[in-house]
């Protein structure tokens, strides 16, 4: 079955940081990658996506590329902020059956402090 | 720009009542979701719905379940008898053939 996989938090950095959260991913088929970003008492916000191998998805100072040959798509921003404080879930989403079913990790919590 | 939309968002019942959670999908999107995030915990999936049937669901959607899709426009989870670990964050979802999920604010459901 599919599967994701995300480093464990929570993730701690100082302001203008450097961020990487590392997320790997197992699908039978060929699956559309996603990072969603949940802010401290809301929902899920989809904060990028990639499609096909090689894709690079980016919003935000934030960037993932989809590694096939690694099954990876790992997150990295190259200078975080206090606002970036967030839980952020790695997804896949593979056709099963009739439908598309978002599969996501545990989740990786990060704080940002000023 | 088009969102989902979730109501209510926050929900107290007593264990064993019955209680439906209600979502608006984006309106031209074909595949409904709800998924659940007990607190600090991971995003659980609980049921796919497409055309006007239940596609997929996993091992926690279980009788104590159901889904419908009343009109055009609702998209419904009834928790028959709920449980004091029914409590957590209840999440709606709706994508069209491109896969990307929209979410819903979620309801957030207490089972005291």
């Amino acid at each position: 079955g599919n599967s994701v996989t995300q480093m464990e938090g929570p993730v701690t950095l100082s302001e203008e940081a450097f961020l990487t959260i590392n997320c790997t991913y197992t699908a039978t088929g060929y699956p559309s990658l996603f990072w969603y970003v949940q802010y401290p008492g809301e929902g899920l916000q989809l904060l990028l996506k990639a499609t096909k191998a090689d894709d690079k998805g980016s919003n935000k100072g934030f960037e993932a590329t989809y590694r096939k040959e690694t099954t990876s798509f790992h997150l990295e921003k190259g200078s975080v902020q206090v606002s970036d404080s967030a839980v952020y879930f790695c997804a896949l989403s593979d056709r099963t059956g009739g439908s598309y079913i978002p599969t996501f990790g545990r989740g990786t919590s990060l704080i940002v402090h000023p | 720009e088009p969102e989902v939309t979730q109501t209510p968002s926050h929900q107290v019942t007593q264990m064993g009542q019955e209680v439906i959670l209600r979502c608006v999908p984006i309106s031209n999107h074909l595949y409904f979701y709800w998924y659940r995030q007990i607190l600090g915990q991971k995003v659980e999936f609980l049921v796919s719905f497409y055309n006007n049937e239940i596609s997929e669901k996993s091992e926690i959607f279980d009788d104590q379940f159901s889904v419908e899709r009343p009109d055009g426009s609702n998209f419904t989870l009834k928790i028959r008898s709920t449980k004091l670990e029914d409590s957590a964050m209840y999440f709606c979802a709706s994508s069209d053939e491109r896969a990307e999920a929209f979410f819903g604010q979620g309801t957030r459901l207490t089972v005291v």
